[in-house]
């Protein structure tokens, strides 16, 4: 079956630009999650979305990192004003109710901010 | 080797031998484990898991241990390939919480 997709593949930007960033879960998952992955680096959990629960947000890095999750669905991971650390790749995973279940993760999108 | 703290950076084996890859934890309450494989430029993918009612666990020529004892967790790979090439992270679990992953460690596959 189909597994996360996420788009942009690729995206670069320009500093202080916004981005949108697209995750398409697992149909049926309904716990879906937003982690950033830096050059030789550990994943870096961000956001965390369960069902219709407030969403865990405690690893946003600041304020001009938000997400949503629309319909239970899909979600779009936004960075306003970006910086140059902020280049790294986006990865998003879905995983069926819980956080303590096996998670399924997309292919990443790689943001280039020049 | 990796841990959710440190890392062994890589790992290289010939063509056919076998890998190993390990990983240290630092929560003893921890009681679900997964290797993840993450091929240059894709997602990470799903391995093995195990959970802590079990020290071993074997699927198509992996097979991961896990040491309660000593919070430590071991992927072995049998007859290494070349498509085997890759940073493969563990990640622990505790009930409720968050998943957090190890730094990876890298394989190559020599030829």
């Amino acid at each position: 079956g189909a597994g996360v997709s996420q788009s942009p593949s690729n995206k670069v930007t320009e500093k202080g630009k916004d981005v949108e960033l697209r995750c398409d879960p697992i149909s049926g998952h309904t716990a879906l999650y937003w982690y950033r992955q830096s050059l030789g680096q550990g994943l870096e959990f961000l956001i965390y979305f369960q069902g219709n629960s407030a969403p865990d947000k405690s690893g946003l890095p600041s304020d001009r990192f938000s997400a949503e999750r629309t319909g239970g669905s899909v979600s779009t991971l936004t960075i306003q004003r970006t910086q140059q650390e902020d280049s790294a790749v986006y990865l998003c995973a879905s995983s069926v109710l819980t956080q303590s279940e096996t998670q399924y993760f997309g292919p990443g999108t790689r943001l280039l901010v020049l | 080797g990796e841990s959710v703290g440190l890392h062994l950076p890589t790992l290289s084996v010939q063509e056919g031998d076998n890998s190993i890859i390990n990983c240290a934890y630092s929560n003893s309450a921890s009681d679900y484990f997964i290797w993840y494989k993450q091929e240059s430029g894709k997602g990470p993918q799903f391995i093995i898991d195990i959970r802590s009612n079990m020290d071993k666990r074997q699927g198509q020529r992996v097979t991961v241990l896990l040491n309660k004892t000593v919070k430590h967790l071991s992927l072995q790979i049998a007859a290494t390939q070349p498509g085997d090439s890759a940073v493969y992270f563990c990640a622990e679990n505790h009930p409720g919480n968050q998943f957090y992953f190890g730094t990876g460690t890298s394989l190559t596959v020599i030829p």
